[in-house]
Parts: C-alpha cells; structure tokens; sequence
C-alpha cells in the first residue's frame, strides 16, 4: 500500500521555467510534508517542509502549496535552473512530538535544460 | 559540523553471506533512522531508534534484517544470508528526536550494497 504518491516520475523543464511536482497521500494523520532532493550518490537532503495549518510555504525560488480538504501538495521550483536537476522526493510523516518515520513517495528526476 | 557518516560506501556480496553497515549520527541526536533506496523506487522505511525507547522495527521486510544502537549513537544494519533482493543503497538518518518537533531528517550517503 502506497501511503504517498508522487507524480510525474521524470520531468524536463527548460532553464528559466517553473517545475512543478505533486503529490498525494491517504493518512489523514499526517502532519509533516517535507520535499527532499538528492543528487546522484548522495543522501537526500531537506529542501522545504510545509505543515498542514498553512496552505502554501516559499523559501526563495521554491515553494509548497497545500490542499488539505483534496490530501494534496506539490513543489513548484520557480526560474529553474540547471544546478535543480536532481531527484526530488515528497514525504510525509505523523509527529506526535517524538522522532517518527518518513513516508516518502518515488521519486521525480528533474532536469533542466539549457 | 560533521554530518551523519555511513560505512562502507559500497558492499559487493556473495548471495547467502551476512553484512554489516554502520552509521554514525550527527552528535547529539538522539533519533536515528535506517531506510533503503531500491533502484528507481522510493526511500522504504525499515527501522528507527528514539533515544531509550524500543526501537520501531516495523519496516523491516524479514527477519533476516536486524539493527542495534549502542550506546545512543553508532547503529549497526545487519543482514544475514544475504539475496539478491536485498541490493539496494541503504540510507541512515538522525535527528534531534525528543519533543523539540525538530524533526528534520539528515541524511548520510547511504552504502550501496551489492548481492552477487
């Protein structure tokens, strides 16, 4: 059973456009949604996180937007470049105030061209 | 700082030979966590220790698969009688843990393990 679904699996954008990824989940416990990227051969590495209290959290040019009544958020990488090409991964989790587990969705395989 | 390290970075294995991969965690968390990243697919969660308490062993795919922390800070993955099935990058993360909500996950660099 896969808790979180992420989509698309690869994506091209060009230089300059904006990446969106989505997901969805079906644990309505959950109350953490962090996005990670990786690059190839390293460990991923926390890029945003959003709770669901807000609808829509930007950190420069990236941003979460959040649809708790459809269980939904995405990523949106504005003005992408080609340093974003990477692998980005959704998650979700249940924080009861203590360490908990990471549900993570595929993955999506940015690259951007020039 | 230092990050949370994992060693080795790569295991090349026979089918049915038991491994050992240790992570090291960033000083001071008292959460750690072990994932495993097959090819193409998505981090799967396999066990995570939170200070004292007993650790979340749900995740774990068979009883082939253990884990132990000592002394709060270095875990050992062990996989005995390894498969073929079992090749993956096994990932380890820490955190603060506690009721701080810091919850963010560090990732290592994972050890890429090959089963022959």
């Amino acid at each position: 059973q896969q808790q979180v679904k992420q989509s698309p699996q690869s994506l091209i954008v060009q230089k300059g456009g904006i990446s969106i990824i989505n997901c969805a989940y079906e644990n309505t416990a959950f109350d953490y949604f962090p996005w990670y990227q990786q690059f190839p051969g390293k460990g991923p590495a926390l890029l945003i996180a959003i709770r669901p209290d807000v609808s829509e959290k930007k950190e420069g040019r990236f941003t979460i937007s959040f649809n708790k009544s459809a269980k939904q958020f995405s990523l949106h990488i504005m003005d992408s470049q080609p340093g974003d090409s990477a692998t980005y991964f959704c998650a979700a989790s249940i924080t009861p105030g203590t360490a908990s587990k990471l549900t993570f969705g595929t993955g999506t395989r940015l690259q951007v061209t020039l | 700082g230092a990050g949370v390290s994992q060693s080795p970075s790569n295991k090349v294995t026979e089918k049915g030979k038991d491994v050992e991969l240790r992570c090291d965690p960033i000083s001071g968390h008292t959460a750690l966590y072990w994932y495993r990243q097959s090819l193409g697919q998505g981090l799967e969660f396999l066990i995570y220790f939170q200070g004292n308490s007993a650790p979340d062993k749900s995740g774990l795919p068979s009883d082939r698969f253990s884990a132990e922390r000592t002394g709060g800070s270095v875990s050992t993955l062990t996989i005995q009688r390894t498969q073929q099935e079992d090749s993956a990058v096994y990932l380890c993360a820490s955190s603060f843990g506690g009721s701080s909500r810091r919850e963010t996950q560090y990732f290592g660099p994972g050890t890429r393990l090959l089963v022959l």
